[in-house]
């Protein structure tokens, strides 16, 4: 079964500046997809940005960015010119092509922003 | 602006009622999901369907049902509430085209079950 980690359960910055947020994953499967979810404070969880494990490049949606290193099992999110409606739940999630195609989640990371 | 409606957004309820949740997404998506999210952890799916008349329990065992009579209606119910099962529930829908595409979350309910 795929577990996925995130480390660091809260992580604050200064509004403007970069913040990286860390995830691992286990996995045997060669190819799948990972993504970051943001949930704000009583509001939706959306999706941010996903990344297909058979493409080296790294996605990018304007400010935000990922670090996929495939042999490492790593996935960290970069936020550059950070914002206080960043500020929020990131979740980092794995998906199976195979079985129920379910997403399998890490516990998250608490985001501030500080102004 | 959701696209997948969740109500109540907030239930307490006591002991030994039995609740409905209700989840509908105006998109024709054929693949939904609940999920329960508790404070601090990750989500855990409990059920998903593949279309109508098609419902599958999850990897967290659960002693809710859920039905998927139309495309558009995925309801989750609990025959008898406990307070084990106070909670977050977050129903989810997948666009088609595959497992890359994203899921559409509603906003969950909170339910305290006293």
């Amino acid at each position: 079964a795929q577990t996925v980690t995130q480390s660091q359960p809260e992580m604050s910055v200064q509004e403007a500046e970069t913040v990286t947020l860390s995830c691992t994953y286990d996995t045997s499967e060669s190819d799948y997809y990972l993504f970051w979810y943001k949930q704000p404070p009583s509001r939706q969880m959306i999706l941010v940005i996903r990344q297909e494990a058979y493409k080296q490049q790294n996605a990018t949606e304007n400010r935000f960015s990922v670090n996929f290193q495939k042999a490492a099992k790593s996935f960290s999110l970069k936020i550059s010119d950070s914002q206080l409606g960043d500020a929020a739940m990131y979740f980092c999630a794995y998906r199976s092509l195979f079985g129920n195609e379910k997403l399998t989640f890490g516990t998250g990371t608490r985001l501030t922003i500080i102004p | 602006e959701a696209d997948i409606y969740q109500t109540p957004r907030y239930l307490v309820i006591g002991t030994g009622k039995k609740i409905t949740l209700e989840c509908s997404q105006t998109m024709g998506h054929d693949k939904m999901y609940w999920y329960q999210q508790d404070p601090g952890m990750e989500l855990h799916l409990i059920h998903y369907s593949y279309g109508v008349n098609s419902t599958e329990k999850g990897d967290l065992s659960s002693e809710s049902t859920v039905s998927r009579i139309r495309t558009e209606h995925f309801p989750l119910t609990l025959e008898s509430a406990r307070p084990s099962h106070t909670s977050q529930y977050l129903c989810a829908s997948s666009e088609p085209g595959g497992v890359g595409s994203p899921l559409h979350f509603g906003n969950g309910t909170r339910l305290t079950v006293t």
